[in-house]
């Protein structure tokens, strides 16, 4: 999967706690992105990245924060996770531009209960 | 609003046959078009993209894909179908350095 972890790979948590995704990629590329995937929906991105500290929001950002201190970590936070936010989630890199390709993690599985 | 649509939620074809998997698009400028491939339990993995240039865009595992400007179609296709190619397919465009997915496709290839 190019270079791309995330974890943890599978979590259950309760309605109305915090929830922090990572994401650590060894190819050093310039952007990185976080979508969820739900049946029905395909993909839809999250939060992306385009340098560290250089974040902005995508097409259902709302309930998630993101935050980029490294190059090679973008970290996905739910604030108060709820039910709605049940999904598998995936961050994606890409590199000197935004139109090259983008590489996937293999994804976290997350159960909000 | 920019969008790609995947009429067929699944597509069942025999081993040996050609298969096609259906893709149109709606973006205003030339649009950049990208096929996905995702496997049980993995994450997607890239197949071809088209950017410019030919209209016949050749990508792994022996998929091609068809650019179509007059239909705005961007249909994958590959002349014999294995059962190893069953997987979920996704169509996409780049819009404003994003992403934009179609909602996907499942292809069956049946022995």
């Amino acid at each position: 999967d190019a270079g791309i972890t995330q974890s943890p790979r599978h979590k259950v948590t309760e309605t109305g706690t915090p929830v922090t995704l990572r994401c650590h990629q060894t190819e050093n590329h310039r952007y990185m992105y976080w979508y969820r995937q739900d049946p029905g929906h395909g993909l839809r991105l999250i939060h992306y990245s385009y340098g560290v500290k250089d974040t902005d929001k995508g097409e259902v950002s709302d309930g998630y924060s993101v935050s980029r201190s490294k190059t090679e970590d973008f970290l996905l936070t739910l604030e108060s996770a709820t039910s709605s936010q049940t999904s598998v989630y995936f961050c994606a890199i890409s590199g000197e531009t935004a139109s090259y390709e983008q590489y996937f993690g293999p994804g976290t599985r997350l159960t909000v209960t | 609003a920019q969008s790609v649509a995947q009429p067929e939620d699944q597509v069942n074809v025999a081993e040996g046959n050609p298969l096609t998997v259906k893709c149109t698009y709606s973006v205003s400028g030339n649009p950049y078009l990208f096929w996905y491939v995702q496997y049980p339990n993995r994450g997607l993995q890239f197949l071809l993209k088209y950017i410019t240039g030919d209209n016949l865009v050749k990508g792994s595992y022996g998929f091609e894909a068809e650019f179509n400007k007059s239909q705005t179609s961007f249909h994958l296709k590959k002349p014999s179908a294995l059962v190893s190619d069953s997987a979920l397919y996704f169509c996409a465009v780049i819009y404003t350095d994003k992403l934009i997915f179609g909602t996907g496709t499942r292809l069956q290839v049946f022995p």
